[in-house]
């Protein structure tokens, strides 16, 4: 299958500061990215999707300025955290789809966040 | 997730054959896809279904009934490294994924 390639996969920060996770499709072309939160024990959250060239979309409850997705190219997707709080601890994760998503989902590996 | 269910937890037995059930909310479905996820990993893909009908890939199969709002996970002979989350998610114009059932394979 094809293939995400997500880092860091793991960080931890300092509250107050932003980290960024990028997430690459290696061989193909992701024209739709999805990024998505999990909790301990609880399933994907969705929090927004982008399509290359443009703004992401988010889900309710999900603030923008805060979690930046910027889909620049069709193999580069990335959510930057800002101003990170220790309820953002989480695992983030991104999956990617071409053909405007109408086929398989592929998974990067996660990245998991520690706020202190 | 959004009107999608599963049930919460699943127990059973090495060599045995499960059943997980999905039901989802039917208006703009696209799709249905399964996939597996061990604990602190990422999901792996399992099944997408689009038509009706039963899929069948080795131990794995997955059925849909598009009217019914209505898909399964059959697994068979069941195997130790089955336990894990099996995740069902619906596609729209978006991958929406329910809760998951955690799936508990028992010696």
């Amino acid at each position: 299958g094809a293939v995400v390639s997500q880092h860091p996969s793991w960080v931890i920060c300092k509250s107050g500061t932003s980290v960024k996770i990028e997430c690459r499709s290696l061989d193909f072309q992701a024209t739709t990215m999805f990024w998505y939160r999990q909790f301990p024990k609880q399933s994907l959250m969705l929090m927004a999707t982008s399509n290359e060239g443009s703004k992401a979309t988010y889900e309710q409850g999900v603030e923008k300025d805060k979690f930046l997705i910027n889909h620049a190219s069709l193999t580069l997707s990335t959510l930057t955290v800002t101003s990170a709080h220790p309820e953002d601890s989480s695992f983030y994760i991104c999956s990617g789809g071409s053909s405007g998503g109408a086929g398989e989902l592929f998974f990067g590996e996660g990245s998991r966040l520690t706020v202190l | 997730g959004q009107n999608i269910d599963q049930p919460t937890e699943m127990t059973a037995t090495e060599g045995a054959i499960v059943q997980i059930n999905c039901t989802y909310q039917t208006s703009g479905f696209n799709g249905l896809f399964w996939y597996q996820q061990h604990a602190g990993e990422a999901p792996t893909f399992l099944s997408y279904n689009v038509l009706d009908g039963l899929e069948e890939k080795g131990r794995f199969s997955s059925f849909l009934s598009r009217s019914k709002g209505y898909s399964y996970l059959l697994l068979k002979e069941l195997q130790m490294k089955d336990s894990a989350s099996y995740l069902c998610a619906r596609r729209d114009d978006k991958i929406i994924f329910g809760k998951g059932t955690r799936l508990h394979i028992l010696p």
